[in-house]
C-alpha cells in the first residue's frame, strides 16, 4: 500500500544551526514528492517538490529536500534554523503513474527552534 | 500572491445537522480537491473534482457527502446527517493543471459536531 512516514513526531534545533525533517516513502514507480509547513491557524503552505531532474530541490524560506530513490527517501533541510522555522512540516506523495490525483500525506513533524 | 480562502473558520452543529463548508479556489485553477484531518491524524484525501464533475474521490467520500461548483468561483463541501466522526479540519485546495502542478491549500474549515 502507498504511505508516507514521517518518523519524528517532534524535532528541536538550536538557532543557526542545520535541520534535518526526515521523510521516507512507499510508492511504486517515480512518484511526485512535495513539502508543505503548516504556522498556526494557517493552511498548507507548499514548500518545494520533487518531480524529475536533480535530486536537490530548492524551494521557499531557505528550504531544500534530497530525493534518494535508493533509500525512498526525501528529507527536508535548511543549512541554518530560524525561530520563525518553528511549525508543523508535511511531507506528501503523489503517485502519478497510477493516474490518481490525491496526494498521501505523512502524519507531520513539528518542527521548534529554540533561540 | 493569490490564495485559496474558506469559509468559515470553525463550523460547530449538531449531530444529524447538514453543514456546507465553502471554499473560494485561486482563480485560473482547474481542479479542486477537499481533504480533511481527524485531530492527530493524517491528512487524508476526499474527492478531487474537475470541470463539473468529481474526478476522483476515496473510500471517506461516501453517500453523505457532496460536492458542488454553484458558480464560477466557489467551490463547496456539503455533509449530510452530521456524526461525531465527521469532526475534523476540512481543507480545500486547488491546482492549475493536475499533471506535474502544486495543489494550493486554503487556512482549513474546522467542523465540530456535538
Amino acid at each position: 500500500a502507498q504511505s508516507v512516514a514521517q518518523p519524528e513526531d517532534q524535532v528541536n534545533v538550536a538557532e543557526g544551526n542545520p535541520l534535518t525533517v526526515k521523510c521516507t516513502y512507499s510508492v511504486s514507480g517515480n512518484p511526485y514528492l512535495f513539502w508543505y509547513v503548516q504556522y498556526p491557524n494557517r493552511g498548507l503552505q507548499f514548500l518545494l517538490k520533487y518531480i524529475t531532474g536533480d535530486n536537490l530541490v530548492k524551494g521557499s524560506y531557505g528550504f531544500e529536500a534530497e530525493f534518494n530513490k535508493s533509500q525512498t527517501s526525501f528529507h527536508l533541510k535548511k543549512p541554518s534554523a530560524l525561530v520563525s522555522d518553528s511549525a508543523l512540516y508535511f511531507c506528501a506523495v503523489r503517485d502519478h503513474l497510477s493516474g490518481t490525483y490525491k496526494y498521501i500525506f505523512g502524519t507531520g513533524t513539528r518542527l521548534k527552534v529554540l533561540a | 500572491e493569490p490564495e485559496v480562502t474558506q469559509t468559515p473558520s470553525h463550523q460547530v452543529t449538531q449531530m444529524g445537522q447538514e453543514v456546507i463548508l465553502r471554499c473560494v479556489p485561486i482563480s485560473n485553477h482547474l481542479y479542486f480537491y477537499w481533504y480533511r484531518q481527524i485531530l492527530g491524524q493524517k491528512v487524508e484525501f476526499l474527492v478531487s473534482f474537475y470541470n463539473n464533475e468529481i474526478s476522483e474521490k476515496s473510500e471517506i467520500f461516501d453517500d453523505q457527502f457532496s460536492v458542488e461548483r454553484p458558480d464560477g468561483s466557489n467551490f463547496t463541501l456539503k455533509i449530510r446527517s452530521t456524526k461525531l466522526e465527521d469532526s475534523a479540519m476540512y481543507f480545500c485546495a486547488s491546482s492549475e493543471l493536475v499533471s506535474t502542478d502544486t495543489q494550493y491549500f486554503g487556512p482549513g474549515t474546522r467542523l465540530t459536531v456535538l
